[in-house]
């Protein structure tokens, strides 16, 4: 069975602060992890995946995780936050072609 | 990736009856899926709309309550019957396409409000 854990359900940062949200996941096989973010009123849209290879995944709108095995991590960051980047966001786990399986998500406030 | 549409987009339904939501995709998926998001919380897989056979359901989802129909590679409805307040929710519908079948796709959602 797969899980994911995230860590703080509400993450307040100031404008132009760094963006760290956190994930752990838990899975019996390779993972294959994915952030994706939800806008109020809307759908969910990828913002980045890890599936093999390079541990460090670039995605849109300036956010990057990193795939951490030892720590069964796949926390994401952003440099620098923007107003629009307040939305709720979730960490999802799969084996690659299996449904995905979500952590409760985390909502980021950003502050002006 | 896929665009995904979704019917209705918004409901508000009474107690004890039943409403069914579209999903449409501009493309032939290999997997459809339903997940259902309560009130201020996570997405939970409903189930994987299976074409031209029975859906599969997750644990805590049965048929009669949430009847799930895939005629095709491209469409895919599901049910919610004899409604109560509890089924408020957003459904989203979900998609893998083609060859990326490590990435799933989501529409817009539903939002059911159940008076």
């Amino acid at each position: 069975a797969q899980s994911v854990t995230q860590l703080g359900s509400h993450v307040s940062v100031s404008e132009g602060a760094l963006v760290l949200l956190r994930c752990n996941y838990s899975s019996s096989v390779p993972p294959y992890l994915f952030w994706y973010v939800q806008y109020p009123n809307q759908g969910l849209q990828l913002l980045l995946k890890y599936t093999t290879g390079a541990t460090l995944v670039k995605g849109i709108n300036g956010f990057e995780a990193e795939f951490k095995k030892s720590e069964t991590s796949f926390h994401l960051t952003k440099p620098s936050a923007h107003m629009s980047d307040a939305a709720e966001y979730f960490c999802a786990v799969s084996s690659g072609n299996t449904p995905l399986v979500f952590g409760k998500g985390t909502r980021l406030s950003v502050i002006a | 990736s896929a665009v995904i549409s979704q019917k209705p987009s918004r409901d508000i339904c009474q107690r004890g009856t039943s409403l069914t939501i579209q999903c449409q995709v501009d493309s032939q998926v290999t997997m459809m899926f339903w997940y259902r998001q309560q009130p201020g919380q996570s997405l939970t897989l409903i189930a994987t709309a299976n074409q031209g056979s029975e859906a599969t359901y997750e644990s805590g989802f049965v048929i009669d309550k949430f009847p799930i129909s895939r005629p095709n590679l491209t469409f895919s409805t599901l049910t919610v019957s004899n409604m109560s307040p509890e089924d408020s929710s957003i459904y989203l519908c979900s998609v893998m396409v083609g060859s990326s079948t490590d990435t799933q796709y989501f529409g817009p959602g539903t939002r059911l409000t159940v008076l």
